[in-house]
């Protein structure tokens, strides 16, 4: 069975303040995708980014990174200065090899202040 | 079409009523998913759809929940006799088989159904 864990409800951090979103999975599969996905309050989730099980490379993409350390079963989500613009629920999800459907967290409310 | 489109994008129905909710996938994806979502709550996986054959419907919560999928393309998501605890965001997605693992889901805008 597959598992993803979000410890964090909700998050409150000031505008320029960097945040880290924390996601914990489990799986038995050696082969398996992690994503990460925003849902902000229109309600419609954004797809972020995906990695694979064999690539723990970390990615920067502008002001968002990932931190994939296997070791750990964790995909960490970092915004860098946020914005007030980020505030949303953000959702750490796993699907296995044959990727027949997501497995999600229960969220992270992130609530950005000016 | 562009997106995944849902329609009603709200409904409020009676506490007894059936009600369907449909999706409308993006065109070419073979793989369509309904979940859904309560206030505060993750993403509850109801049932997959490949073509028009359901492979994995653990996800649907009692025999009032049915969903259908026609000519490889819409689906319908049936709730008979709704209860308050059906009250939610019910949300669609499709993916080709080829880009499940790869981009994930589209996700639609999601229905949001309000029993009374």
């Amino acid at each position: 069975a597959q598992k993803v864990t979000q410890a964090q409800t909700e998050i409150s951090v000031v505008e320029k303040e960097d945040v880290t979103l924390d996601c914990v999975y489990e799986t038995r599969d050696t082969t398996y995708y992690l994503f990460w996905y925003k849902q902000p309050p229109s309600g419609e989730l954004v797809f972020l980014i995906r990695r694979n099980s064999f690539d723990e490379q970390n990615e920067i993409s502008g002001r968002y990174s990932w931190n994939f350390q296997k070791s750990t079963s964790s995909f960490n989500f970092t915004i860098t200065a946020s914005q007030v613009v980020d505030s949303a629920v953000y959702f750490c999800a796993l699907a296995t090899g044959t990727a027949s459907k997501l497995t999600f967290g229960t969220g992270t409310r992130l609530q950005v202040t000016l | 079409g562009a997106g995944v489109s849902q329609s009603p994008s709200n409904k409020v129905t009676e506490k007894g009523k059936d009600v369907e909710l449909r999706c409308d996938p993006i065109s070419g994806h073979t793989a369509l998913y309904w979940y859904r979502q309560s206030l505060g709550q993750g993403l509850e996986f109801l049932i997959y759809f490949q073509g028009n054959s359901a492979p994995d419907k653990s996800g649907l919560p009692s025999d009032r929940f049915s969903a259908e999928r026609t000519g490889g393309s819409v689906s319908t998501l049936t709730i008979q006799r709704t209860q308050q605890e059906d009250s939610a965001v019910y949300l669609c997605a499709s993916s080709t088989r080829l880009t499940a693992g790869i981009y994930g889901y589209t996700f639609g805008s999601g229905t949001r159904l309000t029993v009374v």
